[in-house]
């Protein structure tokens, strides 16, 4: 599965977007993007994923690039319930293991 | 719809004693994962099954970690003797056969003394 980067950390003033890049730039065709997230104490919570298409759910949107060596989840009104550590990972559609990198800490700020 | 239930949430062991975690999934779901986050860490796999099978325990280590899910549904995660170096969070995830989707548990903190 392909590698991906990710900034240690940001900041996010509550009410406004939350920005969060992830490059992938040896992603291959068959490998989709992920996003989960990680609250203090709590385990892992997937939040959406996304093969080429830009995705949006309840939670979060996904953009992806057209050549599909970065993308951004984007967290449209942050919370101070976002605050969390956010991991961006790349698979394979028949691959079933997660392999977690150390993700970027959004810290929200009130 | 409940969620994945692990029980204890703490454990607090001093080292060679014995361990067990324990991990109920999420009802239906087939796959079941137990992951090792360290501090600072992300986590890391250590045993995936598909109904009852161990379809992947390669970083898994076997001389003293052991798991079994007899039944297809809840699954035991053992340590046996603890080391210091075992202090971790241990999670158990559970997903549908299938999907890359997996859903987490709180885990449970075990620190070695």
């Amino acid at each position: 599965d392909a590698k991906t980067t990710q900034p240690p950390s940001m900041d996010c003033a509550e009410g406004r977007a939350a920005n969060l890049p992830c490059n992938h730039s040896t992603i291959s065709g068959n490998e989709y993007v992920y996003w989960y997230r990680q609250i203090h104490s709590q385990g892992p919570q997937y939040i959406i994923h996304g093969l080429k298409n830009n995705e949006t759910n309840e939670m979060a949107s996904l953009i992806i690039t057209e050549d599909r060596k970065s993308s951004t989840l984007i967290l449209p009104h942050a919370t101070l319930r976002d605050t969390a550590v956010y991991y961006c990972i790349v698979l394979s559609g028949s691959a079933r293991q997660l392999t977690f990198g150390s993700g970027t800490q959004l810290t929200v700020l009130p | 719809e409940a969620g994945v239930v692990q029980s204890p949430r703490y454990k607090i062991i001093e080292k060679k004693q014995p361990v067990a975690f324990w991990c109920n999934p999420i009802s239906g779901h087939n796959t079941l994962y137990w992951y090792l986050q360290n501090l600072g860490q992300g986590p890391e796999l250590l045993i995936r099954y598909e109904n009852e099978e161990a379809v992947d325990d390669s970083q898994l280590p076997k001389d003293r970690f052991s798991a079994e899910r007899l039944k297809g549904v809840d699954s035991t995660l053992k340590i046996q003797p603890a080391e210091l170096g075992d202090s971790a969070v241990y999670l158990c995830a559970s997903g549908l056969q299938g999907l890359s989707e997996q859903y987490f548990g709180p885990g449970t903190r075990l620190t070695v003394t």
